[in-house]
C-alpha cells in the first residue's frame, strides 16, 4: 500500500510566523502535489513537482513555496502566514501522470 | 486553463435510491477523468475512473459516464447504503496540462 504521511493532523501559528508542512512518501512516485481544501471550492492546487528539485506553479501560489531536495519529500512553506492561510492542506502523489492520486490525511491549519 | 463544474453541491437521497453527480469540464483535451470520495475526517481516496476513448465503465454499485461531446460525465451509484454518504469530487486531466483540475465537489448524505 502506498503511503503518503504529513508532518502534523493539526497546527495553529501566529500571523506573520514562517510555517512549514512536510509531505512524504514511501512508493518511489515522481509527481507530488500539494492542495488546499476548503469548504465550497473544492481541491486547489497550489504547487506541484515531477522530479527532484523541480517545481511548478498550481492554480494559487501566491503566498507560498515549496521544496523538494528528495524525490519521497514534499515540503509546503508558508513565508509569512496569513489568516486567510487558514485551511486545510493536502499532499499527494503520484506514480506517472494520468493515475491515481495518493493523498496524505492532511493538515490543519489555523493562523491567528 | 481547465474549468470542472460539479453539481449538486448537496445530495440527499434514500437508503437503496439511485444518486447522480454530474461535472462538466472546460477543454476539449481532457482525457483522464477520475472520481474521488472522502468521508467524513478521512483522506479523498479514488473510487472509480474513466479514460476518453470508453463511455462507461462500472464497478459493483457504482459507473461512471462520459459524454465528450458535450464534455461532461456523471457519477452514478446505485442501491445507496449508509456508508456511501461522503463527500465526491470529479476532476479532469490532460497529459499536456500535468495537473488535475478538481470540481467543488458534492456532499451526500444516504438517509436510512
Amino acid at each position: 500500500d502506498v503511503k503518503v504521511t504529513q508532518s502534523s493532523r493539526y497546527l495553529v501559528k501566529r500571523t506573520g510566523e514562517k510555517v512549514f508542512l512536510e509531505c512524504v512518501q514511501d512508493m518511489d512516485h515522481e509527481n507530488m502535489f500539494w492542495y488546499r481544501q476548503d469548504p465550497g471550492l473544492g481541491l486547489r492546487l497550489i504547487y506541484f513537482s515531477y522530479d527532484v528539485k523541480m517545481k511548478e506553479k498550481g492554480d494559487i501560489p501566491e503566498g507560498y513555496s515549496v521544496s523538494r531536495e528528495k524525490k519521497e519529500r514534499f515540503s509546503l512553506i508558508l513565508e509569512s502566514a496569513s489568516t486567510n492561510q487558514t485551511s486545510m492542506y493536502l499532499c499527494a502523489s503520484m506514480f506517472r501522470q494520468g493515475n491515481e492520486q495518493f493523498f496524505g490525511p492532511g493538515t490543519r491549519l489555523t493562523v491567528l | 486553463g481547465e474549468n470542472v463544474e460539479q453539481h449538486p453541491s448537496t445530495l440527499s437521497v434514500q437508503e437503496g435510491d439511485s444518486a447522480v453527480i454530474k461535472c462538466t469540464y472546460s477543454d476539449s483535451a481532457s482525457n483522464y477523468f477520475p472520481w474521488y470520495k472522502q468521508e467524513l475526517g478521512k483522506r479523498p481516496q479514488l473510487i472509480i475512473d474513466i479514460r476518453s476513448n470508453v463511455g462507461e465503465k462500472k464497478d459493483q454499485r457504482i459507473a461512471v459516464t462520459l459524454n465528450k461531446t458535450a464534455k461532461h460525465f456523471s457519477l452514478h451509484i446505485t442501491e445507496t447504503q449508509p456508508e456511501d454518504s461522503a463527500v465526491y469530487f470529479c476532476a479532469a486531466f490532460y497529459f499536456g496540462n500535468e495537473k488535475l483540475t478538481f470540481g467543488t465537489g458534492t456532499r451526500l448524505t444516504i438517509i436510512p
